[in-house]
């Protein structure tokens, strides 16, 4: 079965400095896995998705992630946190039963 | 103009009270989610509708039942509420089942005392 495993609960970074949010996933075909954010009693938001193209995925505010498949990773990256991205992350992946599965989240903190 | 909307934002109740939360969109999708998240920020997919019709139903009580009137509207009726029923619920839509992109509403909060 599909999953996904976030392998930080928390991750604390200073302003201005890059931000590594870990994803490992589990599939027994080609994924589509994305990134979500949810800011504090807020609804969730798509950061991106990679859906078998590039490998290297654009998603807004400056965040990006990295499909590799030698690794089951799919990692989310940013060079420079900005106090607004303070929330947390949930990496996702989609199953077979057109279902999406849902990581445990990050809480991302961002100090000035 | 929200794109999807929850009523109510906050639901206090006690335990065995019967309530309903409901969920509109105005993005013209076909498809449209219930989800539940705990209190460990767990977030798990409850009932699904297409057009109408229910495509996804997971192992939820048959306390929660879902209903969609119209493919813009799918709102959530629950049942002699317990204690574990407090949660945040998550209504959502894409624009049809093959999920590519879903749209979230801004939660409702649950309480049952």
């Amino acid at each position: 079965a599909q999953s996904v495993t976030q392998l930080d609960s928390h991750v604390s970074v200073s302003e201005g400095t890059p931000v590594l949010l870990r994803c490992n996933y589990s599939s027994s075909y080609s994924p589509s896995l994305f990134w979500y954010v949810q800011h504090p009693n807020k609804g969730l938001q798509l950061l991106l998705k990679y859906t078998s193209a590039a490998t290297l995925v654009k998603g807004i505010n400056g965040f990006e992630a990295e499909f590799k498949k030698s690794e089951t990773s799919f990692h989310l990256t940013k060079p420079s946190a900005h106090m607004s991205d303070a929330a947390e992350y949930f990496c996702v992946v989609k199953t077979g039963f057109q279902k999406l599965v849902f990581g445990t989240g990050t809480r991302l903190l961002v100090s000035p | 103009d929200t794109a999807v909307s929850q009523t109510p934002k906050y639901l206090v109740t006690q335990m065995g009270n019967d309530k309903s939360i409901k969920c509109e969109q105005n993005l013209g999708h076909d498809t449209m989610y219930w989800y539940k998240q705990d209190s460990k920020k767990f977030l798990k997919i409850m009932f699904s509708y297409n057009n109408k019709e229910l495509i996804i139903n997971e192992t939820v009580p048959n306390r929660f039942s879902p209903k969609s009137p119209d493919k813009a509207h799918l709102n959530l009726h629950i049942n002699s509420l317990e204690l574990g029923d407090s949660a945040v619920y998550f209504c959502a839509s894409s624009q049809d089942r093959s999920q590519e992109t879903q749209y979230f509403g801004p939660g409702t909060r649950l309480l049952v005392l």
